[in-house]
């Protein structure tokens, strides 16, 4: 599975949109990218997933640039409830289940 | 629907004994895969089973082992106990393991060797 890379923090003023960015530049052809999210003491939830085109649901949207090489999660209201390490994962089709963690953006969203 | 079940919540253990976990996946998802987070090592993957066999295995030693039963309820053992092992151990369930499919995740089981 491709490697990725986060920024470790984030702040974001509730209210406001929060563009997490995450970069995967040795993403091969067939491999998706993931976004899951982590809040304190909880098992982690997923977000949103995608190929190559931007996708968007009820809880964010996916920005794939189109050498698919980064990726923007975007929350668009963020909320306090948002406050989260958010993990960036690329996963390979050949993998099944297997999800490779990174260390992820903490994301803290403030009054 | 109801969610991903583990049990214990939290377990404290003595080192040099086993210790056994429990989860329950979605009604359903056939595909049930286990991880470790701790603080210095994050999260990692432990191994997956489907339908009843393992399908892959993270770089764990052999003290830690699990198994699924017909109903996909899985079990993970981890056996002689070291102060390292006290982590929280996370259960997701898929619907098929598949790439397409998102894994939902339970709460976890806090464990704590002492």
């Amino acid at each position: 599975d491709a490697k990725t890379t986060q920024p470790p923090s984030m702040d974001c003023a509730e209210g406001r949109a929060a563009n997490l960015p995450c970069n995967h530049s040795t993403i091969s052809g067939n491999e998706y990218v993931y976004w899951y999210r982590q809040i304190h003491s909880q098992g982690p939830q997923y977000i949103i997933h995608g190929l190559k085109n931007n996708e968007t649901n009820e809880m964010a949207s996916l920005i794939i640039t189109e050498d698919r090489k980064s990726s923007t999660l975007i929350l668009p209201h963020a909320t306090l409830r948002d406050t989260a390490v958010y993990y960036c994962i690329v996963k390979y089709t050949g993998t099944a289940s297997k999800l490779t963690f990174g260390t992820g953006t903490r994301l803290q969203v403030t009054l | 629907k109801a969610g991903v079940t583990q049990t214990p919540r939290y377990l404290i253990k003595t080192r040099g004994q086993q210790v056994t976990l429990s989860c329950s996946p979605i009604s359903g998802h056939r595909s049930v895969s286990w991880y470790q987070q701790t603080p210095g090592q994050g999260l990692q993957f432990l191994f997956e089973y489907f339908s009843e066999t393992q399908r892959n295995k993270g770089n764990f030693p052999g003290r830690f082992s699990g198994r699924q039963f017909s109903n996909s309820r899985s079990e993970m053992n981890v056996s002689t106990l070291e102060l390292g092992d006290s982590a929280l151990y996370l259960c997701a369930s898929s619907v098929a393991g598949t790439v397409n499919t998102e894994a939902f995740f339970g709460q976890g089981t806090r464990l704590t060797v002492v």
